[in-house]
């Protein structure tokens, strides 16, 4: 059963524009969650984080948001680059659990 | 500081072979983890570490094996491999537990191909 749940495999977007990247969970006991980036032939490196008692963190160009009741997170990069295109995993994590589940994973191709 | 490294990046292994997969981190994290990924798939969870001496089954620990002797270094044992285990293996570490600390920090990743 998959409890972090990333529903869209691939999203392209034009360069300047907004990207969109979505994740569901199921597990309720979760409150803590992560973007990970990964370029190819490298490991995941971190993004961004938000715990359960914030509804929204930005960092620069990444905003992630969290609607708890709809158990849904979101990424939004804005201006997206070129340096942009990578895949995009969302994690999540019960507090004080030492364990991260991952979603599947989104590639975002960012068009020049 | 060279954060987490992994070795080999790459290997073919024969049907019913052994082989150990290294990871060491320089960053004195007590957190450590194996993960694999499969095409398609997200980051499965195989063994983690809370110390040295101190080891955990995560998600899909089957035909694996690991020891933590030492805070750097957790190896990660294959023992009898089956083409079911060709994936990409990552190793990460980190300071705390996840919903305390930022992040957990990733290696680059060992290829493995079972043939």
């Amino acid at each position: 059963d998959q409890q972090v749940k990333q529903n869209s495999p691939s999203l392209s977007v034009q360069e300047g524009r907004i990207s969109i990247l979505n994740c569901d969970y199921t597990n309720s006991m979760f409150d803590y969650f992560l973007w990970y980036k990964k370029y190819p032939a490298e490991g995941p490196t971190f993004l961004i984080s938000i715990s359960s008692i914030k509804d929204k963190n930005e960092d620069g160009r990444f905003t992630v948001f969290l609607n708890k009741s709809a158990k849904h997170l979101s990424l939004h990069i804005v201006p997206s680059q070129p340096g942009d295109s990578a895949v995009y995993f969302c994690a999540a994590a019960n507090f004080g659990n030492e364990k991260l589940t991952f979603g599947t994973g989104t590639r975002l191709t960012i068009i020049p | 500081n060279a954060g987490v490294t992994q070795t080999p990046k790459f290997r073919i292994l024969k049907i019913g072979q052994s082989m150990t997969l290294q990871c060491t981190q320089d960053m004195n994290h007590n957190y450590m983890y194996w993960y694999r990924q499969d095409p398609g798939m997200g980051l499965k969870l195989i063994y983690y570490s809370v110390g040295a001496g101190i080891t955990d089954k995560g998600e899909v620990p089957n035909g694996y094996n690991v020891s933590r002797s030492t805070t750097e270094d957790f190896p990660l044992r294959l023992e009898l491999a089956a083409p079911s285990q060709t994936s990409v293996y990552f190793c990460a570490s980190s300071r705390d537990v996840p919903a305390r600390t930022e992040t957990q920090y990733f290696g680059p990743g060992t290829r493995l191909l079972v043939l």
